[in-house]
């Protein structure tokens, strides 16, 4: 079985500041992993995926996470935080396994919610 | 290229009523997942469908249901309904073949209070 935990619910940061949201992982298989960002009243929207490619995965809207499997950890940065950026962020690791056609389902975990500061 | 639509975005429902929602996937996609989001238990997974067949099913009571259709749409069943499935409902959906590495695409959901 694979799981997720976000460390901490609530982060705050200052508008300008680093953006560091945590992210752990367990899986029995080498993992698919995931951030997605989620604006009030919308769905999730992909920020950035890691498929065993480059260990440091670049994404939109200038976020970027290094995969550690040492650590088993997925850290989700951003060198300056903007206003705009202030919106729930969801890490998943997917289950997907076998060729194509194979069942897919992502666990996600319980999600971090950014609040920029001015 | 239009992303996953869902219908309806809101909708309310009394306690023992049903209620069906509406998923239509980007062209394409051949898989429809479904998950439940609510503030207590975050994101759950329902159910995803692959050419019209139930391949995965989560940890809920047979009253969640759901279908495919040829066209990949797909739709999902609360019958029922208890206070406790008031919660947005999200649809997403993939390529499901080939090189995929599971990445899903997700609608704005449809957001369910029961009554």
């Amino acid at each position: 079985a694979q799981s997720v935990t976000q460390l901490g619910s609530h982060v705050s940061v200052s508008e300008g500041a680093l953006v560091l949201l945590r992210c752990n992982y367990s899986s029995s298989v080498p993992p698919y992993l995931f951030w997605y960002v989620q604006y009030p009243n919308q769905g999730l929207q992909l920020l950035l995926k890691y498929t065993s490619a480059a260990t440091l995965v670049k994404g939109i809207n200038g976020f970027e996470a290094e995969f550690k499997k040492s650590e088993t950890s997925f850290h989700l940065t951003k060198p300056s935080a903007h206003m705009s950026d202030a919106a729930e962020y969801f890490c998943a690791v997917s289950d997907l396994r076998g060729s194509s056609g194979s069942a897919r389902q992502l666990t996600f975990g319980s999600g971090t919610q950014l609040t920029v500061l001015p | 290229k239009a992303g996953v639509t869902q219908t309806p975005r809101y909708l309310i429902k009394t306690r023992g009523q049903q209620v069906t929602l509406s998923c239509s996937p980007i062209s394409g996609h051949r898989s429809v997942s479904w998950y439940q989001q609510t503030p207590g238990q975050g994101l759950q997974f329902l159910f995803e469908y692959f050419s019209e067949t139930q391949r995965n099913k989560g940890n809920f009571p047979g009253r969640f249901s759901g279908r495919q259709f040829s066209n990949s749409r797909s739709e999902m069943n609360v019958s029922t309904l208890e206070l406790g499935d008031s919660a947005l409902y999200l649809c997403a959906s993939s390529l499901a073949k080939g090189q995929n590495t599971g990445e899903l695409f997700f609608g704005e959901g449809s957001r369910l209070t029961v009554l």
